[in-house]
């Protein structure tokens, strides 16, 4: 069974640019979530997917970030103006159901390494 | 709210010897409480899960971790370290019930020395 898929691992831009990160899901597994890691802490929630709907996303920054995940499968985070703050690695997971224990057993990609100059 | 509390930043062990890593916990009820494992480079990979029923629980690596409900305390355990444990490991607990919401703790890298 392949695991969660992100792309790219790597990606330096400049601040003001945009950036997108891409992420595919166990097959089967319709509870999304990106995640911000910020060197030397735990993963920090961004935003959380059931299927295609957003049921959180209250740590969101709506300024400059947005995701979506069309037809309940893939998903895409993007960062429109990228500022230097935002240099950190963004995981992804995702879960099987959208209820009970199964949503909280998290399968994580390896996450995407973002420096912005 | 609920929030985890890893102690210790960074724990250095022989290898061979034994190993405990601390986590401390506050909800206001018996949360679901996680440890995630990760190598330089790698996401997260859940080593164990605590739901319910029996306090202590067993994972992979030959890791196991004992919940205690009178000192909000859920800690990670190793009898015989190998070189390929050093990674990073984080507590997390999950809230029961709406929202589904995880919090992470701010992780414990473990060094192991030969």
């Amino acid at each position: 069974e392949a695991g969660v898929v992100q792309s790219p691992r790597y990606k330096i831009i400049e601040k003001k640019q945009p950036v997108a990160f891409w992420c595919n899901p166990i097959s089967g597994h319709n509870t999304l979530y990106w995640y911000l890691q910020n060197l030397g802490q735990g993963p920090e929630l961004l935003i959380r997917y059931e299927n295609e709907e957003a049921v959180d996303d209250s740590q969101l920054p709506k300024d400059r970030f947005s995701a979506e995940r069309l037809k309940g499968v893939d998903s895409t985070l993007k960062i429109q103006p990228a500022e230097l703050g935002d240099s950190a690695v963004y995981l992804c997971a995702s879960s099987y159901g959208t209820s009970g224990r199964g949503a909280y057993e998290q399968y994580f990609g390896p996450g995407t390494r973002l420096t912005v100059t | 709210a609920q929030s985890v509390t890893q102690p210790d930043i960074h724990i250095t062990v022989s290898e061979g010897a034994s190993l405990e890593l601390r986590c401390n916990y506050s909800y206001g009820a018996t949360p679901y409480l996680f440890w995630y494992v990760q190598s330089p480079g790698q996401g997260l990979q859940l080593l164990l899960k605590y739901f319910s029923g029996d306090t202590l629980v067993q994972g992979i690596k030959g890791f196991e971790a004992e919940f205690k409900r009178s000192q909000s305390s859920f800690n990670l355990r190793k009898p015989s370290v190998h070189w390929s444990d050093a990674a990073e490991y984080f507590c997390a607990v999950g809230a029961r019930g709406g929202g589904f919401k995880t919090i992470f703790g701010a992780g414990t890298r473990l060094f192991v020395k030969a």
